[in-house]
C-alpha cells in the first residue's frame, strides 16, 4: 500500500519560501497526479496544485505565481515551494495522490485522492 | 473557478439518525465529484468517487448520489466513529475545488 510522508521546515519567516517535500514508499511515483492541498488551522481544504509524473504541472491561481511543483522520479519524491510566503500561508500541508479510472483504456479527466500523508504544520512567522 | 457550496454547514445527529449532506457546484460537474472524512486531528480521508462509486474498507452505510450541480453524502445509521468533517471535492474542471466542509457531531 503506498505511503506519503511530508518533510520540510515547520517555520518559515515571512517573505521567505517555504519548502516542503513529500516522499512516495509503497508504490511508483510514475504515474499519477502528484497533489499539494493545505489547511489553515481550523479552516477547511485549499487544493495548491499537481505535478504528474511526466512532470506536467499545474497550480491554483489564487496563489498566483508563486508555486512551483516538481517531481524526481529517481527519489521517489516530489516537492513545493512557494515563495515570497506571509502569515496567510499558516497551514497543514497535506501531500496527495490523484487518482483516475480508466475502462477499455480511456481514462476519465478527473482526478480523486485516494493517499494521503500525515500532514505538515507550516507557520509562518518572524 | 468551479465554486462548492456545502449544506448545512454544521449538523448535530443523534446515533442510528439519518445524515445528509448537500453540495451544490457553480457548475456543471458531470460525475467528477467526490466525499472525504476528515476525523480530528487526521487527514481525510476518501469515502466516496465519482459521485457515487464506493471505495473498499468504507462501512456500507456511506452512499453518494446526485448529477450536474447537486449531488448528496448519506450516511444512513451514523454511529459515534462518523464524528467528523465532511468534504466535497470536484475535479471536472481546473482549479480543482473542494467544499467548505460541513461538521458532524453526536447529539
Amino acid at each position: 500500500q503506498v505511503q506519503l510522508q511530508e518533510s520540510g521546515p515547520g517555520l518559515v519567516k515571512p517573505s521567505e519560501t517555504l519548502s516542503l517535500t513529500c516522499t512516495v514508499s509503497g508504490g511508483s511515483i510514475s504515474s499519477y497526479y502528484w497533489t499539494w492541498i493545505r489547511q489553515p488551522p481550523g479552516k477547511g481544504l485549499e487544493w495548491i496544485g499537481y505535478v504528474s509524473y511526466s512532470e506536467t504541472s499545474y497550480h491554483n491561481p489564487s496563489l498566483k505565481s508563486r508555486v512551483t511543483i516538481s517531481v524526481d522520479t529517481s527519489m521517489n519524491q516530489f516537492s513545493l515551494d512557494l515563495i515570497s510566503v506571509t502569515a496567510s500561508d499558516t497551514a497543514v500541508y497535506y501531500c496527495a495522490r490523484g487518482v483516475t479510472s480508466c475502462t477499455h483504456g480511456v481514462c476519465s479527466r478527473a482526478y480523486y485522492f485516494d493517499s494521503w500523508g500525515q500532514g505538515t504544520l507550516v507557520t509562518v512567522s518572524s | 473557478e468551479i465554486v462548492l457550496t456545502q449544506s448545512p454547514d454544521f449538523q448535530s445527529v443523534t446515533p442510528k439518525e439519518k445524515v445528509t449532506i448537500t453540495c451544490r457546484a457553480s457548475q456543471s460537474i458531470g460525475s467528477g465529484l467526490h466525499w472525504y472524512q476528515q476525523k480530528p486531528d487526521q487527514s481525510p480521508k476518501l469515502l466516496i468517487k465519482y459521485t457515487s462509486q464506493s471505495i473498499s474498507g468504507v462501512p456500507s452505510r456511506f452512499s453518494g448520489s446526485g448529477s450536474g450541480t447537486d449531488f448528496t453524502l448519506t450516511i444512513n445509521s451514523l454511529e459515534a466513529e462518523d464524528v467528523a468533517t465532511y468534504y466535497c471535492h470536484q475535479s471536472s474542471g481546473l482549479p480543482w475545488t473542494f467544499g467548505q466542509g460541513t461538521k458532524v457531531e453526536i447529539k
